[in-house]
């Protein structure tokens, strides 16, 4: 049973536009959510997060909203650059900042960011 | 600062055999952990550790040990290689409240 979802396993945008990758989930318990970017034979590199008391989160380029009605989150990254092309993940996790160690990954999503 | 430091990159193991995926931090992080990362399936979570002497079971714990004797180290056993267990490992650690976890680069294991 997969709790944390992404059912897009590619997406393709023009350079200069905004990407939204998008992210289900089932558990309503999840209190904590992080978004990672994973480059080919490199490990997931952390990108931003968001707690459950919070509708959206801002660092630069990439901002994560969250709809806890919904179980939906999505990460908006404007412009897109070359550089954003990797693979994406989105992670879920209980009581997380009390120190549970179970992230929950979502199957991951391949942006290319075309020229 | 190293960060998170994996080896080996590579390993190519006979069903049967055994071997230690290394992991190393100097972060001083006191949560440790192993995921694999299979096609279609995302990472799922092997073993964890919230400090030294204390592990725990993760997702899909069957075939693998951990130990944790200091902060720095968390090697990852193969009992008894197998072809499931062929993945990619990532080990991770993070210090505590919110903090993001922070991934090594990776062991690529193929079991013949």
């Amino acid at each position: 049973d997969q709790q944390v979802k992404q059912n897009s396993p590619s997406l393709s945008v023009q350079e200069g536009r905004i990407s939204i990758l998008n992210c289900d989930y089932t558990n309503s318990m999840f209190d904590y959510f992080l978004w990672y970017k994973k480059y080919p034979a490199e490990g997931p590199t952390f990108l931003i997060s968001i707690s459950s008391i919070k509708d959206k989160n801002e660092d630069g380029r990439f901002t994560v909203f969250l709809n806890k009605s919904a179980k939906h989150l999505s990460l908006h990254i404007v412009p897109s650059q070359p550089g954003d092309s990797a693979v994406y993940f989105c992670a879920a996790s209980e009581s997380y900042a009390q120190g549970a160690q179970k992230l929950v990954f979502g199957q991951g999503t391949r942006l290319t960011i075309n020229p | 600062n190293a960060g998170v430091t994996q080896t080996p990159k590579f390993q190519v193991l006979k069903t049967g055999q055994s071997m230690t995926l290394q992991c190393a931090q100097d972060m001083n992080h006191e949560y440790m952990s192993w995921y694999r990362q299979d096609p279609g399936m995302g990472l799922r979570l092997i073993h964890y550790s919230v400090g030294a002497g204390i592990t725990d079971q993760g997702e899909v714990p069957n075939g693998y040990n951990v130990s944790r004797s200091t902060t720095e180290d968390f090697p990852l056993r193969l009992l008894s290689a197998a072809p499931s267990q062929t993945s990619v490992y990532f080990c991770a650690s993070r210090r505590g409240g919110n903090s993001p976890l922070h991934f090594g680069n990776g062991t690529r294991l193929t079991v013949t």
